[in-house]
């Protein structure tokens, strides 16, 4: 069985731009969330899709949104980035709840300049 | 859980020997703790995970202890190979109850073999 998959794995923009990030979860999983992983500040949690709904969310700004389609893929998109921004991007997914192992994608490495 | 600093305390041991690598956590509500190991370059990775009912887990060369009176957790790994050398992670589930998903991680640490 696949993994989870993120695309892109490097991104590089600049301030004010804004980015869309791509998972797609383990097969049969309709779990996703997604952390911020950065020297500072560790791993972080940003939000966690189910059933196209956003169940949960982090201490993130606005800027920082996502989504859920029907076949469990998940996007998130930051906009205006700020150097901050600049981390690794985390998607995990699980089957479907809160107990259930959550699978790690490689990452999204992004840099703002 | 708390936020990984600048500088992740490093555990150094000789290959071969039993590594222990240790982590408090932050929710006496939390009932769900995991293990992961990070390599350079990838996304975490599970290891072994442990639920509140219980105290102690094994798997293959890895054993999860859980103290819920001192809110500790510990990982042992039994014959370290060069292999295990990585960033460890513990996490903690702290929404209990409903469906919400929300892991919080512990400070890494960095765990060194030597050959």
């Amino acid at each position: 069985k696949a993994g989870v998959t993120q695309t892109p794995r490097y991104l590089i923009k600049t301030r004010g731009q804004q980015v869309t990030l791509s998972c797609s979860p383990i097969s049969g999983h309709r779990s996703v969330s997604w952390y911020q992983q950065t020297p500072g500040q560790g791993l972080q949690f940003l939000f966690e899709y189910f059933s196209e709904t956003q169940r949960n969310k982090g201490n993130f700004p606005g800027r920082f949104s996502g989504r859920q389609f029907s076949n469990s893929r998940s996007e998130m998109n930051v906009s205006t980035l700020e150097l901050g921004d600049s981390a690794l991007y985390l998607c995990a997914s699980s089957l479907a709840y809160s107990t259930d192992t959550q699978y790690f994608g490689p990452g999204t490495r992004l840099t703002v300049l | 859980g708390e936020s990984v600093g600048l500088h992740l305390p490093t555990l150094s041991v000789q290959e071969g020997d039993n590594s222990i690598i240790n982590c408090a956590y932050s929710n006496s509500a939390s009932d769900y703790f995991i293990w992961y190991k990070q390599e350079s370059g990838k996304g975490p990775q599970f290891i072994i995970d442990i639920r509140s009912n219980m105290d102690k887990r094994q798997g293959q060369r890895v054993t999860v202890l859980l103290n819920k009176t001192v809110k500790h957790l510990s990982l042992q790994i039994a014959a370290t190979q060069p292999g295990d050398s990585a960033v460890y992670f513990c996490a903690e589930n702290n929404a209990p109850t409903g469906a919400n998903s929300k892991l919080t991680f512990g400070k890494g640490i960095t765990l060194s073999v030597r050959p």
